[in-house]
């Protein structure tokens, strides 16, 4: 219950393409679901969150969709560009506490 | 405005050693996180501790594993008798407060056990 699960493992994506990743969580007391960049050899970094009363969040080309029913939230990323090329965590929590993050996505956009 | 920071990044020891990890939390935080990344894997949860009170342990192994966030000074993870399955990235993040989701990581530890 406490699992959050992540796909794809890896996307490859051509330069101006659209990144999308999923993550399901069955966990009904999450209340915030953050995404998270990694580029190798650094931390992870907050990209995007949202919490379940919204169905939809957008910060420039990045767009967290969440469906609260399935139980399912995807971070879509438009227009996407080298620089993009990282890997990406999702995760869920309730008020801060049991953190749980998804397996993570290695997202490649080619030139 | 400094960010997280954990020293040092690159640590190897012998089986058998002690392995000392620190994290500074980002300045006005009183909460910190430890995870623990293996190669090609995600987070995975260790500690959750505020200033001398450890909140959540539950992801900590039973075993030569402790943590703690003194009053003064960093949050320490320490891991005693290290074998080479601890080998992996450490990572401590940060929040303000408990309730506070937001976390901000440091740029971890690199643990390589010979």
């Amino acid at each position: 219950q406490q699992q959050v699960k992540q796909s794809p493992q890896s996307l490859i994506v051509q330069k101006g393409g659209i990144s999308i990743i999923n993550c399901a969580y069955e966990n009904t007391a999450f209340d915030y679901f953050p995404w998270y960049q990694q580029f190798p050899g650094k931390g992870p970094a907050l990209l995007i969150a949202i919490r379940p009363d919204v169905s939809e969040k957008k910060e420039g080309r990045f767009t967290i969709s969440f469906n609260k029913s399935a139980k399912q939230f995807s971070l879509h990323i438009m227009d996407s560009q080298p620089g993009d090329s990282a890997t990406y965590f999702c995760a869920a929590t309730h008020y801060g506490q049991n953190f749980v993050f998804g397996p993570g996505t290695r997202l490649s956009v080619l030139p | 405005n400094a960010g997280v920071m954990q020293n040092p990044r690159h640590l190897v020891r012998r089986r058998g050693q002690e392995a000392r990890l620190r994290c500074s939390p980002m300045k006005g935080h009183s909460h910190v996180y430890w995870y623990r990344q293996l190669p090609e894997e995600g987070l995975k949860f260790m500690v959750y501790l505020q200033k001398e009170n450890i909140i959540d342990e539950s992801g900590m192994p039973k075993e030569r594993f402790s943590a703690e966030f003194p009053k003064e000074g960093p949050s320490i993870l320490r891991i005693q008798q290290v074998v080479r399955g601890d080998s992996a990235a450490y990572f401590c993040a940060s929040s303000p407060g408990q309730g506070e989701e937001t976390q901000y990581f440091g740029p971890g530890t690199r643990l390589l056990v010979l």
